[in-house]
């Protein structure tokens, strides 16, 4: 009964692939972000998705792009991996915008 | 540019004793301040928050200070337990008290916490 599920936990692909990440939630959540990890442990918002809505969407190079099917999927979708997109990629989500958001147990990305 | 500034990037406190942790922030703005606990190869866990109309929230072993004038707040754990061992994380927002959050949390970059039995 895992409240925030990421498949896969582990990614192991070569530059220039195009690779999905997948998130769902059964908290009945309205809001579901995305967050990168990066090496020097900064985690940082890319995504927010509101009713199935993008209400944020940082600095993030086009390759990404979030895709929500219904309020309970948020997937991530990357085009033309590149060696710095290697890090640990968050999902989560929040009932309101504001409130307290509940994280996955992340998908580790690695380029080689 | 760091907005959220957690400098101690470890502390080790003996079991049953204080643990304090620390997070400076440098947006004026931001009006929601939350602490996460993150253990090894798992997402961060929510623990405690506070709202910049308060100053102090308790919720049992865990008390988060707010000092506004410093823009500085601290979670106080105790007494500490061996499990307590994880990353903490201080987060904050803009848009709590502004009528309007889009939930962009802003994180620090952590300190590791070890409990020694």
């Amino acid at each position: 009964d895992t409240a925030v599920s990421q498949t896969p936990k582990y990614l192991v692909t070569q530059m220039g692939n195009d690779k999905s990440i997948k998130c769902e939630q059964n908290l009945g959540h309205d809001t579901m972000y995305w967050y990168k990890q990066d090496s020097k442990k900064f985690l940082k918002i890319m995504f927010s998705y509101n009713n199935k809505e993008l209400i944020i969407n940082e600095t993030v190079p086009n390759r990404f792009s979030p895709k929500s099917p219904d309020k309970a999927h948020l997937n991530l979708h990357i085009n033309s991996l590149e060696l710095g997109d290697s890090a640990v990629y968050f999902c989560a989500s929040s009932k309101e915008a504001w409130q307290p958001q509940h994280f996955g147990d992340g998908t580790r990305l690695s380029i080689l | 540019d760091q907005q959220v500034k957690q400098n101690s990037p470890s502390l080790s406190v003996q079991e049953g004793r204080i643990s304090i942790l620390n997070c400076d922030y440098t947006n004026s703005m931001f009006d929601y301040f939350l602490w996460y606990k993150k253990y090894p190869a798992e997402g961060p866990t929510f623990l405690i928050s506070i709202s910049s109309i308060k100053d102090k929230n308790e919720d049992g072993r865990f008390t988060v200070f707010l000092n506004k004038s410093a823009k500085h707040l601290s979670l106080h754990i105790v007494p500490s337990q061996p499990g307590d061992s994880a990353v903490y994380f201080c987060a904050a927002s803009v848009g709590l008290n502004y009528g309007g959050s889009q939930g962009n949390l802003i994180f620090g970059k952590g300190t590791k916490l070890s409990v020694k039995p």
